[in-house]
């Protein structure tokens, strides 16, 4: 069974904190994505990485790095949290780069900033 | 720029009855039409997708339809039923785009 696997559920965070949110996956996806989800808006592309070591900006990449060392794994970095950064976040893999097949979504990172 | 628009924000079926979500795209180069299921506090997952090579695809009591001169895809949830009670999102294909989604509440 294929698995996405976001390290944390829930965070609680403060203004002006650098926040990690980690994503596993184990289907040797070469294709790794991050979004966030707000009512009413959707799935908002933040970054995406098609390789170990390489990354492409999204829509909404400001305010947000990433780092991908490993094939299997894709960390979003929040250098300086604020608050409008409080959102559900998204991790997913693919085989495909282009959405042409099945994304294969974690269960999310639901993160709070005071 | 939106890639797919998708409607109604949210709609309201009682049980046994259809449920009907429509998504519009303007990129008549797209040629893969997913729909993806999310339940609360869950990540979304693929529900049924389509090529247009068909006009239609159905998967139990989900079916997917295409109209290629309207620029829509459609998702039918034929005998809704309250487990079918989730978000739905359409999705653009090459650009990694979605839909805003549909809340769909099933009444018992």
């Amino acid at each position: 069974d294929v698995k996405v696997t976001q390290s944390s559920r829930y965070l609680v965070k403060r203004t002006g904190e650098k926040v990690f949110l980690e994503c596993v996956q184990d289907m040797d996806h070469e294709n790794m994505f991050w979004y966030r989800q707000d009512p009413g808006l959707g799935l908002r592309l933040i970054y995406f990485s098609y390789d170990v070591k390489m990354k492409e900006k999204g829509d909404i990449p400001e305010g947000y790095s990433v780092s991908r060392e490993k094939k299997e794994r894709f960390s979003l970095i929040l250098e300086s949290a604020s608050t409008n950064q409080t959102s559900m976040y998204l991790c997913a893999s693919s085989f495909y780069v282009t959405n042409t097949g099945e994304l294969f979504f974690g269960e999310g990172s639901r993160l709070t900033v005071l | 720029q939106q890639q797919v628009k998708q409607s109604p924000q949210s709609l309201i079926v009682q049980k046994g009855g259809i449920s009907i979500i429509n998504c519009a795209y303007e990129n008549t180069a797209f040629d893969y039409f997913p729909w993806y299921q999310q339940f609360p506090g869950k990540g979304p997952a693929l529900l049924i997708a389509i090529r247009p090579d068909v006009s239609e695809k159905k998967e139990g009591r989900f079916t997917i339809s295409f109209n290629k001169s309207a620029k829509q895809f459609s998702l039918h949830i034929m005998d809704s039923q309250p487990g079918d009670s989730a978000t739905y999102f359409c999705a653009a294909p090459y650009t990694l785009t979605f839909g805003k989604g549909t809340m769909l509440l099933v009444s018992p």
